[in-house]
């Protein structure tokens, strides 16, 4: 079925740090990637997307490349600032043509000064 | 632009009441929403899907006649928690996706509701 996994967490950097949290997913077809943000005590902020393969979505100096052949869509960046601190969503449209999101487990991470 | 809103934002509430979750698309219409339920350090778990005019399609496991939700228009559906007891205390999410070309595949996210029940 319809999956996604994530890294455990929580990921703890220190600031400036590069980072990096991996994603796979298992899917057939050609799904859209997403990885989402929860700061505390907030619903999700869409943080970056990828709609077809070899697509890299970027957005605040985050990256994710679109990988179909190992079906992954690894999260980075390479300095990580205190803000950053939060909770990072992978998620992917399932199968069915719902528009379904499978979420991943959840990623936290902490970046001290 | 594609901004979800939800209200309350936070609600206590005693064991056997009712409470209602709004779910707004603020400037765009929304063909389909989602109700998600979030649990303390957890992903999401989705509940239902919900098409405007029709009626819900819960996931396994959710009982539909405790959470009865309701997609009246394109911008707003609602998600009533019936006879409300602590084991349902926990964050309410709804998202909606676009009927519009811009934003393929996109659901946009409420801020979520905090429901304690005591």
């Amino acid at each position: 079925g319809d999956s996604v996994t994530q890294m455990e967490g929580p990921v703890t950097l220190s600031e400036e740090a590069f980072l990096t949290i991996n994603c796979t997913y298992t899917a057939t077809g050609y799904p859209s990637l997403f990885w989402y943000v929860q700061y505390p005590g907030e619903g999700l902020q869409l943080l970056l997307k990828a709609t077809k393969a070899d697509d890299k979505g970027s957005n605040k100096g985050f990256e994710a490349t679109y990988r179909k052949e190992t079906t992954s869509f690894h999260l980075e960046k390479g300095s990580v600032q205190v803000s950053d601190s939060a909770v990072y969503f992978c998620a992917y449209t399932g199968s069915s043509n719902t528009g379904k999101l499978i979420f991943g487990q959840g990623t936290t991470l902490q970046v001290k000064p | 632009g594609a901004v979800v809103s939800q209200h309350p934002s936070r609600v206590i509430c005693k064991s056997g009441t009712s409470v209602k979750i709004e779910c707004r698309s603020l400037d765009f219409q929304a063909t389909t929403m989602f109700w998600y339920r979030q649990f303390p350090k957890q992903s999401l778990m989705l509940m239902a899907t919900s098409n405007e005019g029709s009626k819900a399609t819960y996931e396994q496991g959710v009982e539909k006649d405790k959470f009865l939700i309701n997609h009246a228009s394109l911008t707003l559906s609602t998600l009533t928690v019936t006879s409300a007891h602590p084991e349902d205390s926990s964050f309410y999410i709804c998202s909606a996706r676009a009927g519009d070309s811009r934003f393929y595949n996109e659901q946009f996210f409420g801020p979520g509701t905090r429901l304690t029940v005591l």
